[in-house]
């Protein structure tokens, strides 16, 4: 059974910081990777997603890495703002259909 | 293109009724998933329907059930509701529904069982 784990669970720094998210999974024979940013109380904005294939994508300030072989994954965050300030979600597609599975979240924020 | 939309966004149920929430997925996708999300369990696979059919299962009990129409919207139903069943139901659409498409998510509906 896949398990997904994000450290840490909750993040604080000072606007202007670079960041990394981690996130690992037990199962090498995914599909995808992707990451997710969620607002309180709202649903899930998708931020990136990496075939299996890839080992990186990237999106403004924000870069995801992949290493399957060794079952982990990064979200780099540069030069963090205010208004980064979410919970970010990692989800792993083990299958050929779109099942994800989720870490449990990084909750970040950024301070002025 | 309009986003995935939910419906209703909350509601409040004591225990023993039942729900249904809604699903509507961006146009052209056929492929619906729901998940549940609590604060002590994360976010959870419910189901997955692709052209009216259930194709995978999460591990939830016979009261979770779903349903899927020919326009691609898709309806969860739980049945004799429990305390527990308080969460956010979240749908997600994709396109085909394979692993490697991107997954769009709607707002959510929070369901509060008094």
């Amino acid at each position: 059974k896949q398990e997904v784990t994000q450290i840490p669970a909750a993040l604080s720094v000072p606007e202007g910081e670079n960041l990394v998210l981690n996130c690992s999974f037990t199962d090498s024979a995914i599909y995808n990777l992707q990451w997710f940013r969620q607002d309180p109380g709202k649903g899930l904005t998708s931020l990136l997603l990496i075939q299996s294939s890839q080992r990186e994508q990237t999106s403004g300030r924000l870069n995801a890495s992949l290493d399957k072989s060794s079952g982990r994954s990064t979200l780099y965050i540069a030069a963090s703002q205010p208004g980064d300030s979410a919970t970010y979600l990692c989800a792993v597609s083990g299958s050929g259909y779109s099942t994800l599975t989720f870490g449990k979240g990084t909750m970040l924020l950024v301070s002025p | 293109k309009a986003g995935v939309t939910q419906t209703p966004r909350y509601l409040i149920k004591t225990r023993g009724q039942q729900v249904t929430l809604s699903c509507s997925p961006i146009s052209g996708h056929r492929s619906v998933s729901w998940y549940q999300q609590t604060p002590g369990q994360g976010l959870q696979f419910l189901f997955e329907y692709f052209s009216e059919t259930q194709r995978n299962k999460g591990n939830f009990p016979g009261r979770f059930s779903g349903r899927q129409f020919s326009n691609s919207r898709s309806e969860m139903n739980v049945s004799t509701l429990e305390l527990g069943d308080s969460a956010l139901y979240l749908c997600a659409s994709s396109g085909q529904g394979y692993g490697q498409e991107t997954q769009y998510f709607g707002p959510g509906t929070r369901l509060l069982v008094l």
